[in-house]
């Protein structure tokens, strides 16, 4: 079963707006990373956190951790047209490695 | 360019026929895998490959086969394929075990079976 839950399943904002998604798993983890997927495409890696780390940033995404509630945020700030896409969760938890089940951004010109 | 080809793009095909869907990386990844996604499903892990020689199931394995005779490539093999298989498939390779360093991922297979 997938333990990575994404929080909101969709979301629509203003170009310029900040958009944040968030994770909720349920086991252990040795790392939590995150992918964007345009509409068909592959799945990009865009950051990975470890499971000793609290924030991590990356341009315009941060990336927060937080073990003790088994929960992730990603924050990408002033959101472009570009930015559109689907955002998934993916969790390392030693033998087990799943991704969530998304959060679809829209964001308006 | 570091990346993971898959072949075909889109494949329509008819029930039973076998095919093969070919993935390749250039980047000397130890770990390769296979995912379907589909609608309010996610992805599901149908087969991975730690090493030349070296797979195991993932989470939805039944209709499918693969093989790693090359460090390269991975192909994933339906040898009687059923509608139930129509799906997106994505091939994905890391340097690590299971992703744990971030997957590269293939552009991915459309397959249609009628």
């Amino acid at each position: 079963s997938q333990q990575g839950e994404e929080d909101p399943q969709a979301l629509s904002i203003q170009e310029g707006e900040n958009a944040t998604m968030n994770c909720s798993y349920k086991t252990s983890i040795n790392n939590l990373q995150w992918y964007r997927q345009n509409s068909g495409r592959g799945l990009v890696h865009l950051i990975l956190i470890r499971s000793n780390e609290r924030e991590k940033h990356s341009g315009r995404l941060r990336v927060t951790l937080d073990t003790s509630k088994k929960s992730s945020s990603l924050l990408i700030t002033a959101s472009r047209a570009a930015d559109t896409a689907s955002y998934f969760c993916a969790t390392d938890a030693g033998n087990q490695f799943y991704f969530g089940t998304g959060t679809s951004l829209t964001v308006i010109p | 360019e570091a990346q993971v080809t898959q072949n075909p793009r889109y494949l329509i095909t008819v029930t039973g026929k076998k095919l093969t869907v070919t993935c390749s990386q250039n980047m000397n990844h130890e770990y390769m895998s296979w995912y379907r996604q589909d609608p309010g499903l996610g992805l599901r892990q149908i087969y991975y490959s730690m090493n030349v020689e070296v797979t195991d199931k993932g989470d939805v394995p039944e209709g499918y086969k693969v093989s790693r005779k090359e460090k390269r490539n991975f192909p994933l093999i339906l040898e009687s394929p059923s509608p139930n298989q129509t799906s997106l498939y994505f091939c994905a390779s890391s340097w690590g075990g299971q992703g744990i360093d971030g997957y590269t991922f293939g552009s991915g297979t459309r397959l249609t079976v009628v």
